[in-house]
């Protein structure tokens, strides 16, 4: 079983639906981190979460640390949204990511 | 916000060359700087993670003497592929840590095509 799991592992969405794509982990974590990696390979880092919930434009993100969880919501899609989501779990300060294998989204018009 | 250049961002090299790849912070001090390799559709493989004025500390499986790593400064790290094989054909990226922000950011990659 890997560390940080994520589901679901592929997701086609319409524009505007409401998407969400789950992560959970079994480390001890300091934070937890979402990330986005585009076609072109670049990786953006959306949210460092610890506690509670972050929320930056259409994108909101959750952490329940009792049951080692943490949500990506992506509310009205666009087809822009469509990239690789990827949760990954750090354990200490400058540690090492522990990646979760990413969720392919694409949204279609 | 926190940006992290990294040069080149394709190359294409003969077998048995060197091929040097850079990661720059730009507006902050990067103290541990992780560099990952991505073969299509999977997941980031972590290589080495490299500290400022220190040896890098390499996964296992990964050879040092392969994929030289250094981090002269708080904001360069540079990654040197030596002898490169078509094997060694792949996208690699690095990826800062802010030692004030403990945030993680990433480079936008360089994709290494050996012939």
């Amino acid at each position: 079983k890997n560390e940080v799991e994520q589901s679901p592992q592929n997701l086609t969405a319409q524009e505007g639906e409401f998407i969400t794509i789950n992560c959970s982990y079994s480390v001890g974590i300091s934070a937890l981190h979402w990330l986005q990696q585009h076609p072109g390979g670049g990786i953006v880092s959306l949210f460092m979460l610890s506690s509670g919930k972050k929320k930056h434009g259409r994108l909101i993100a959750t952490i329940n640390i009792q049951e080692k969880h943490s949500s990506l919501h992506i509310t009205a899609s666009h087809p822009r949204d469509s990239a690789v989501y990827i949760c990954a779990a750090s354990t200490g300060t400058a540690s090492k990511l522990t990646f979760g294998t990413g969720t392919r989204l694409q949204v279609t018009l | 916000g926190a940006v992290v250049s990294q040069h080149p961002s394709w190359v294409i090299c003969k077998s048995g060359t060197s091929v040097k790849i850079e990661c720059r912070s730009l507006d902050f001090q990067a103290t541990t700087m992780f560099w990952y390799r991505q073969f299509p559709k999977q997941s980031l493989m972590l290589m080495a993670t490299s500290n400022e004025g220190s040896k890098a500390t390499y996964e296992q499986g990964v050879e040092k003497d392969k994929f030289l790593i250094n981090h002269a400064s708080l904001t360069l790290s540079t990654l040197t592929v030596t002898s490169a094989h078509p094997e060694d054909s792949s996208f690699y990226i690095c990826s800062a840590n802010d030692r004030v922000s403990y945030g993680y950011t990433f480079g936008s990659g360089t994709r290494l095509t050996v012939v």
